[in-house]
C-alpha cells in the first residue's frame, strides 16, 4: 500500500535558521514520481518540485534544497536562511500505480517563521 | 495570465441544499480533479477527470457529482447526501492523467460552510 508520513506536524524556527523538512513514502511500485507542494495561508497549493524514482540527484534552487534517498525511502525538503515568507503548509506526496496514477499526499508540516 | 480559477472564495450552504463550485483552467490541460482538505489533513481525492466527457471517482466520492463538458471547466456539486461538507475545496489541472505528465497546478480553493 502506498504511504506517506510526514512525522513533523508542527516546526518553529528563527529567521535565517535552516530547517528541514522531513518525508517518508512507502510504495511497491518501482516507478514513481514525488512532490512537494507549499500552501501559504491564502490556501493555494503551489508546487515546488517533482523528482522520479530513477533520479536520486540532490537538487538545489535558491534557498531551497532536497535529498532524495530511495535506501531510507524519503525525500527531505530543507530551507536555508529561512524568512518569514517562507511561513506555510508543506506538503510531501507520491505518484504511482498503486494509487491509480493519482497524487497521494501527506498530512502536511506547518512551518512557523519567527522574526 | 494562464491559471486556475475557483468560485466563490466562500460558499455558505443550508441543510439539504446542493450547492456547486465552480473551477476553469486555460491552460489547455486534459486533466482535472477535485481534492478536498479538513484541518490538519492532507488532500484527499474525491473526482477526477482524464479527458472531457469523462470522469472518475476518487477515494471520497459519496455525496459529490462532476460534470465535464467542456475542457477548460469541472464543476463540482455538493448535494445533500454529503451529511459533513464544511471542508476547503481544491481544484487542480495537469497537462494529462498519468505518471509522466501529471504534475498537478492547483487554484485558489473554495471554504464551503454549512448554516
Amino acid at each position: 500500500a502506498q504511504k506517506v508520513t510526514q512525522a513533523q506536524t508542527e516546526i518553529s524556527v528563527v529567521e535565517k535558521e535552516d530547517v528541514t523538512l522531513d518525508c517518508v513514502y512507502e510504495t511497491r511500485d518501482t516507478t514513481y514520481y514525488l512532490f512537494w507542494y507549499k500552501q501559504p495561508p491564502s490556501g493555494e497549493l503551489v508546487f515546488l518540485i517533482r523528482r522520479n524514482s530513477f533520479d536520486e540527484q540532490n537538487e538545489i534552487s535558491g534557498r531551497y534544497s532536497w535529498n532524495f534517498q530511495k535506501s531510507t525511502s524519503s525525500f527531505n525538503f530543507t530551507i536555508t536562511a529561512s524568512q518569514v515568507v517562507d511561513s506555510a503548509v508543506y506538503f510531501c506526496a507520491l505518484l504511482d500505480q498503486t494509487g491509480a496514477n493519482n497524487l497521494f499526499f501527506g498530512t502536511g508540516t506547518r512551518l512557523t517563521v519567527i522574526p | 495570465d494562464g491559471g486556475i480559477t475557483q468560485s466563490p472564495k466562500y460558499l455558505f450552504r443550508k441543510e439539504g441544499q446542493n450547492v456547486t463550485l465552480s473551477c476553469e483552467q486555460n491552460l489547455n490541460h486534459d486533466a482535472m480533479y477535485w481534492y478536498r482538505q479538513d484541518p490538519g489533513q492532507g488532500l484527499r481525492l474525491i473526482y477526477y477527470s482524464q479527458i472531457v466527457n469523462d470522469f472518475q471517482k476518487g477515494d471520497i466520492a459519496e455525496g459529490y457529482s462532476v460534470s465535464r463538458e467542456k475542457k477548460e471547466s469541472f464543476p463540482l456539486t455538493v448535494t445533500s447526501a454529503q451529511k459533513n461538507p464544511t471542508a476547503f475545496y481544491l481544484c487542480a489541472s495537469s497537462i494529462a492523467w498519468g505518471t509522466a505528465t501529471q504534475t498537478q497546478y492547483f487554484g485558489p480553493g473554495t471554504r464551503l460552510l454549512v448554516l
